[in-house]
């Protein structure tokens, strides 16, 4: 059975205090993964798509890495705009299904 | 990206009785989805959206509780019907990104539902 499991459940982090998010997946035949950012009361924001192991995206100061069993979200010196919880997702059987683990809920404080 | 909208953005409903979510995206997609969130989880997938034929459910999930339409290729409603408080949960829709781009999904705002 597919799953994905992300650690730890929440993070707190003081402003400027870097930090590394993990998600990892037991699926057969991975097809990518993805990362999504939730504000309370928001939808997911999409943030990246890994496709194979060793792939890393960037986008401000967060980094995505890849490999053949986890994933790693890297937030560079967070800013209190930071804080969220932190989404990934696996597409199982199709691209469209998407298999969510429980997520990270990360604070920033100044 | 799309943009996505949803309506309801919020509701207040009464056990029994139905609601219909709409989905409405800006551009044509492919693919549409329909997402539950509830308090303090996280998201699970319902079912997909098919244009002009049936929506196809996941496990859980069937079409006498949670009817789907899916009229063109920019929106989709959801129903949610004879609620109980146990269906009080965040409803998402999603789309890919359309041509060229069906191996990323985005989301809508969401419907947040209370059943009293």
């Amino acid at each position: 059975e597919d799953q994905v499991t992300q650690s730890p459940e929440a993070l707190r982090l003081q402003e400027g205090e870097s930090s590394s998010l993990n998600c990892s997946y037991t699926v057969s035949g991975l097809r990518g993964l993805f990362w999504y950012r939730q504000d309370p009361g928001k939808g997911p924001e999409f943030l990246f798509t890994l496709y194979s192991a060793g792939e890393e995206k960037e986008k401000e100061r967060l980094k995505a890495t890849l490999t053949k069993k986890e994933s790693f979200l890297h937030i560079t010196a967070p800013k209190p705009e930071d804080s969220a919880t932190y989404l990934c997702a696996v597409p199982t059987d199709s691209w469209g299904k998407l298999q969510f683990g429980a997520g990270t809920q990360v604070v920033v404080t100044p | 990206s799309a943009v996505i909208s949803q309506k309801p953005s919020r509701d207040i409903c009464q056990r029994g009785t139905s609601l219909t979510i709409q989905c409405q995206v800006d551009s044509q997609v492919t693919m549409m989805f329909w997402y539950r969130q509830q308090p303090g989880q996280s998201l699970t997938l319902i079912a997909t959206a098919n244009q002009g034929s049936e929506a196809t459910y996941e496990s859980g999930f069937v079409i006498d509780k949670f009817p789907i339409s899916r009229p063109n290729l920019t929106f989709s409603t959801l129903t949610v019907s004879n609620m109980s408080p146990e269906d009080s949960s965040i409803y998402l829709c999603s789309v890919d990104g359309g041509q060229g781009s069906t191996d990323t999904q985005y989301f809508g705002p969401g419907t947040r539902l209370t059943v009293l």
